[in-house]
């Protein structure tokens, strides 16, 4: 089956760590680039980071840059984001998308940080 | 970092015809945007309906069509359905780094 699963979202304290996963299936990782995007409770949605399909091009948006890192493992058809220093403005579901043109969406998981 | 702007709300009726456009403040959105449209209903993870600019996915109803217009990329969806009430975004690429629209709520009524 054709699809992107993300996993390890949960709560966390402001300052702490979390690694989120993004498992895909049923379709050439590796050809693709990824996108970690997220979205706060009852807000729209905010770019986070790309990852080109060999993992050489790596871009984020200004609010994480420095903070989180996007990563992946081809051989594992599993991309990644490790969020550290994280903040209450970082609360929200975070989605993984691509396999060509961001034709896959995983569910999202929630991500809450809170004290 | 760029602010992208999106119409916060429009209203079609069943059969009608609507726009909504996407803009840039650092100028003419142009094809080098690479501008795509998804929709998201509520309580639902979003869905890709346009890429670079005017492509569907092979999901993306005939109804949807991409374009640039005025200086600005512009989803149109022409014979509104009840189930195209929805949140649409608009995404543009800048070398790289990508920003998102400030969202448009579309309402078939």
């Amino acid at each position: 089956q054709v699809q992107l699963v993300e996993s390890g979202g949960g709560l966390v304290k402001p300052g702490g760590s979390l690694r989120l996963s993004c498992a895909a299936s049923g379709f050439t990782f590796s050809d693709y680039y990824m996108m970690w995007i997220r979205q706060a409770p009852g807000k729209g949605l905010e770019w986070v980071s790309y990852i080109s399909s060999s993992g050489s091009t790596i871009y984020y948006a200004d609010s994480v840059k420095g903070r989180f890192t996007i990563s992946r493992d081809n051989a594992k058809n599993s991309l990644y984001l490790q969020m550290n220093s994280l903040r209450a403005e970082d609360t929200a579901v975070y989605y993984c998308a691509g396999g060509g043109y961001c034709r896959l969406w995983g569910q999202g998981t929630l991500v809450t940080v809170s004290s | 970092q760029a602010v992208v702007t999106q119409e916060p709300s429009l209203t079609v009726s069943p059969g009608g015809t609507v726009t909504l456009t996407c803009g840039s403040s650092t100028g003419a959105v142009t094809s080098g945007h690479y501008p795509y449209w998804f929709q998201q209903k509520p309580g639902q993870a979003p869905r890709t309906l346009i890429y670079d600019t005017s492509n569907k996915h092979s999901w993306t109803p005939a109804r949807f069509s991409g374009s640039l217009l005025g200086g600005k990329a512009a989803l149109t969806l022409s014979g509104a359905q009840p189930e195209d009430e929805a949140e649409y975004y608009c995404l543009l690429s800048y070398s790289g780094a990508y920003v998102f629209g400030t969202g448009t709520k579309v309402t078939v009524l």
